[in-house]
C-alpha cells in the first residue's frame, strides 16, 4: 500500500521559533497533499490542501502567514509553524493523494509542544 | 453543506459484546466517498474502509461490518465480540468530488472503551 512518513515525530520548542515537519510520500507521486490538526480529544480539522508548485489553500480561520506550506516537489511537502507559541502545540497530520485514486494516504503525525 | 455527525461521544462495553458506531452525513454531491479510520493511542490513522455514493452493498471484514443507507445518509460501523484491542477513537469521513480536491471531513470521532 501507499505509505507516507512524517518527520520529525515529536518535536519541543521554545515559544517564538519556527519547527518545520516533512511529509513524504515513499512509494507514489503526491499531486495532492492536505494538513491537519488534532487537538487532544478532538476531530481532525483541515487546515490546508496543497498542489505541487501551486500554493496552498487554507481553510477558513487558518493564518497562512504562520503556517507556511511548501510543495515543492510529488513526493514532499513541508509545514513550518512560524513564531510557535504554547497555543501552537498539537498533533500535526499529513496525508497525500495520488494521480489516480482519491483516496487520501496519512502520515503517522507530529506532536508538537511549545514551551 | 457538507457535514458528518458522530453522535456518540464515547461508548463503553464489556469484551465480547457487539457494538455499533453511528455515522450520519449531509451532501448535496451525488459523487462522494465514506470511510471509517480507527485512531489507537498512538495517533496514526489506521484505515478501515472506503465506500462510494454507488455501492450501498454491506460489507464485512472479520469481526467488522458496515451499513450504508443512502435513504438514511446513514454509515453505520459495528464490531461484532469486540476486544479490548478495539478500544481506540473512531472517525468517520466524507468526501465530495465536488471539492475537485476530495478533501476529507470528518466527524466528532466515537471514543470506544473495551473492558475486560
Amino acid at each position: 500500500g501507499a505509505v507516507v512518513s512524517q518527520h520529525p515525530s515529536w518535536v519541543i520548542c521554545k515559544s517564538g521559533t519556527s519547527v518545520k515537519i516533512e511529509c513524504r510520500s515513499l512509494d507514489f507521486q503526491a499531486t495532492t497533499m492536505f494538513w491537519y490538526r488534532q487537538f487532544p480529544k478532538q476531530s481532525l480539522m483541515l487546515m490546508a490542501t496543497s498542489n505541487e508548485g501551486s500554493k496552498a489553500t487554507y481553510e477558513q480561520g487558518v493564518e497562512k502567514d504562520k503556517f507556511l506550506i511548501n510543495h515543492a516537489s510529488l513526493t514532499l511537502s513541508t509545514l513550518t509553524v512560524t513564531s510557535a507559541h504554547p497555543e501552537d502545540s498539537s498533533f500535526y497530520i499529513c496525508s497525500a493523494r495520488g494521480q489516480v485514486s482519491n483516496e487520501q494516504f496519512f502520515g503517522p503525525g507530529t506532536r508538537l509542544t511549545v514551551l | 453543506a457538507q457535514k458528518v455527525t458522530q453522535a456518540q461521544t464515547e461508548i463503553s462495553v464489556v469484551e465480547k459484546e457487539d457494538v455499533t458506531l453511528d455515522c450520519v452525513y449531509e451532501t448535496r454531491d451525488t459523487t462522494y466517498y465514506l470511510f471509517w479510520y480507527k485512531q489507537p493511542p498512538s495517533g496514526e490513522l489506521v484505515f478501515l474502509i472506503r465506500r462510494n455514493s454507488f455501492d450501498e452493498q454491506n460489507e464485512i471484514s472479520g469481526r467488522y461490518s458496515w451499513n450504508f443507507q443512502k435513504s438514511t445518509s446513514s454509515f453505520n460501523f459495528t464490531i461484532t465480540a469486540s476486544q479490548v484491542v478495539d478500544s481506540a477513537v473512531y472517525f468517520c469521513a466524507l468526501s465530495e468530488a465536488a471539492s475537485g480536491t476530495y478533501k476529507y471531513i470528518f466527524g466528532t470521532g466515537t471514543r470506544l472503551k473495551v473492558l475486560a
